[in-house]
C-alpha cells in the first residue's frame, strides 16, 4: 500500500520559476527522503528530512516537514530545464528497521 | 565505481518463459531491494534482502523469486511470465535497512520487460 502522496501529480513552469510539490502521508515515520527520476533512469536521492527536523536545504532544494499534518513539501528555487523530471518522496516507518514506501510522484516540466 | 548495474536492459518474453534479471552492485553496501514500477502506480517493492543470506517478501512478491548470490549481487527471477508482468524493474541498494540517515537507496537503470 503506499504510504506517501504526492501532490500535484504533474506540474508545469518556466525556466526562472520556483517549483513546490507536496507529499502526505499516513503513519508515524522515522524520516521522509525525497528522490528524482529522470525520463527511463533510475532514481537519484534528493535529500532525506528526520521526523525531528522542520526544514533542511540542499542548494536550490528546500524540504519541510510537519509531522502534524503528516505532509512534506519539496521546493525546487529558480529551476532549469534540467529539473524536468519525476519527484518521488518515500517514507521510513517509525519502528525504523524496515523498508521504504514511495509515493506515486510528481512529474515536474520546466520549459525553457 | 559504477554503482548498481542491471542487465538486461530490455527483454520480450512470450507468456510462460522465464527469465532472471541481474543486478550487482559495488558499493559494499549490506541491503538490496527489487521494485516494479507501472504509470500511475509509483514504485512497488517485489523483494528485498537485508543482508547477505536473507531475503523477504515486499508489497508484490506473487510470481517471482529472488537469490542474494553474496553481498554483491542480487538476481530477481520470473519463473513463468505472464503479461501483468509487464513493467520497468528497478533494483536498489542501500548500507542498511534500518531508517537512519545514511541508508537512503542508490538505483540501478532499470530493465524494461514486455510479456507477449
Amino acid at each position: 500500500s503506499q504510504q506517501g502522496e504526492e501532490d500535484p501529480q504533474a506540474l508545469s513552469i518556466q525556466e526562472g520559476e520556483n517549483a513546490t510539490m507536496n507529499c502526505s502521508y499516513k503513519t508515524s515515520i522515522n524520516n521522509l527522503q525525497w528522490y528524482r527520476q529522470n525520463s527511463g533512469r533510475g532514481l537519484v536521492h534528493l535529500i532525506l528530512i528526520r521526523s525531528n527536523e522542520r526544514e533542511k536545504h540542499s542548494g536550490r532544494l528546500r524540504v519541510t516537514l510537519d509531522t502534524s499534518k503528516k505532509s512534506s513539501s519539496l521546493l525546487i528555487t529558480a529551476s532549469r530545464a534540467a529539473d524536468t523530471a519525476s519527484y518521488f518522496c518515500a517514507t521510513a516507518p517509525w519502528s525504523g528497521y524496515s523498508t521504504l514506501t514511495f509515493g506515486k510522484g510528481t512529474m515536474l516540466l520546466v520549459s525553457p | 565505481n559504477a554503482g548498481v548495474t542491471q542487465t538486461p536492459k530490455f527483454q520480450v518474453l512470450k507468456t510462460g518463459q522465464s527469465m532472471t534479471l541481474q543486478c550487482a552492485q559495488d558499493m559494499n553496501h549490506n541491503s538490496m531491494y527489487w521494485y516494479r514500477q507501472d504509470p500511475g502506480m509509483g514504485l512497488r517493492l517485489i523483494y528485498y534482502s537485508a543482508s547477505e543470506g536473507t531475503t523477504d517478501k515486499g508489497e508484490v512478491p506473487n510470481g517471482y523469486n529472488v537469490s542474494r548470490l553474496n553481498k554483491r549481487e542480487f538476481s530477481l527471477r520470473l519463473e513463468s511470465a505472464a503479461p501483468s508482468q509487464t513493467s520497468v524493474y528497478f533494483c536498489a541498494s542501500s548500507k542498511g535497512l534500518g531508517a537512519g540517515e545514511g541508508n537512503e537507496q542508490f538505483f540501478g537503470p532499470g530493465t524494461r520487460l514486455t510479456v507477449l
